[in-house]
């Protein structure tokens, strides 16, 4: 079955250290792919995503992401955390152009950041 | 950026009553919005794709009669849940899709979502 899969539902860091959130798909073929931020009281904001080309993305806020075919990940990072980075992240994908729209959610990784 | 808003922001009712969300494109125009639900500690499921002018498309499983939505305007479309039972309690989230000129990509923007509690 397609799926989207975040293993980590927790993960506490330090302020100033770096910080990866993983993010695996089972899909035929390679999706489109994208990570999201929720911060409390706001909607969901797109960090950065990936369609195609350099497999080393850049987004928002100091945030990176590296798509592996080969492990069908896209793994969220950024090098040193701010205490704003502190919020619920979210993996999704669109399985292709016919759905376009459709994103599909994982199940989301909770960044506590510590002083 | 594109603004999405979302009214109320929480909302509590009596089992039996329908309640209203409303959601807005504020700076641009979305022919296609989306409203998702998001239980706690859960990822977002979609639930349906609200077009305007035409009827939504909901997802496997979703009771149409139940949850229903109208996309009268280019930045306006509403939820109704109708008959809510306290089952129906969960933080319901709408998008917008944001499609300017001819990019094949057309990137949602996400309102910030619904508390609905039915008592």
């Amino acid at each position: 079955a397609q799926s989207v899969t975040q293993p980590d539902i927790h993960i506490t860091v330090s302020e100033g250290a770096s910080l990866e959130l993983r993010c695996n798909y089972s899909y035929g073929a390679t999706p489109y792919l994208f990570w999201y931020v929720q911060s409390p009281g706001q909607g969901l904001q797109l960090l950065l995503k990936y369609f195609s080309g350099d497999t080393l993305v850049q987004g928002i806020k100091g945030f990176e992401a590296e798509f592996k075919r080969s492990q069908s990940s896209f793994n969220l990072r950024k090098p040193s955390v701010h205490w704003s980075d502190a919020a619920e992240y979210f993996c999704a994908v669109v399985p292709g152009v016919d759905s376009w729209g459709k994103l599909q959610f994982g199940a989301g990784t909770q960044v506590v950041v510590t002083p | 950026g594109a603004v999405v808003s979302q009214h109320p922001s929480r909302v509590i009712c009596k089992s039996g009553t329908s309640v209203k969300i409303e959601c807005r494109s504020l700076d641009f125009q979305a022919t296609t919005m989306f409203w998702y639900r998001q239980f706690p500690k859960q990822s977002l499921m979609l639930m349906a794709t609200s077009n305007e002018g035409s009827k939504a498309t909901y997802e496997q499983g979703v009771e149409k009669d139940k949850f229903l939505i109208n996309h009268a305007s280019l930045t306006l479309s509403t939820l109704t849940v109708t008959s809510a039972h306290p089952e129906d309690s969960s933080f319901y989230i709408c998008s917008a899709r944001y499609s300017p000129g001819t990019s094949s990509y057309n990137e949602q923007f996400f309102g910030p979502g619904t508390r609905l509690t039915v008592l």
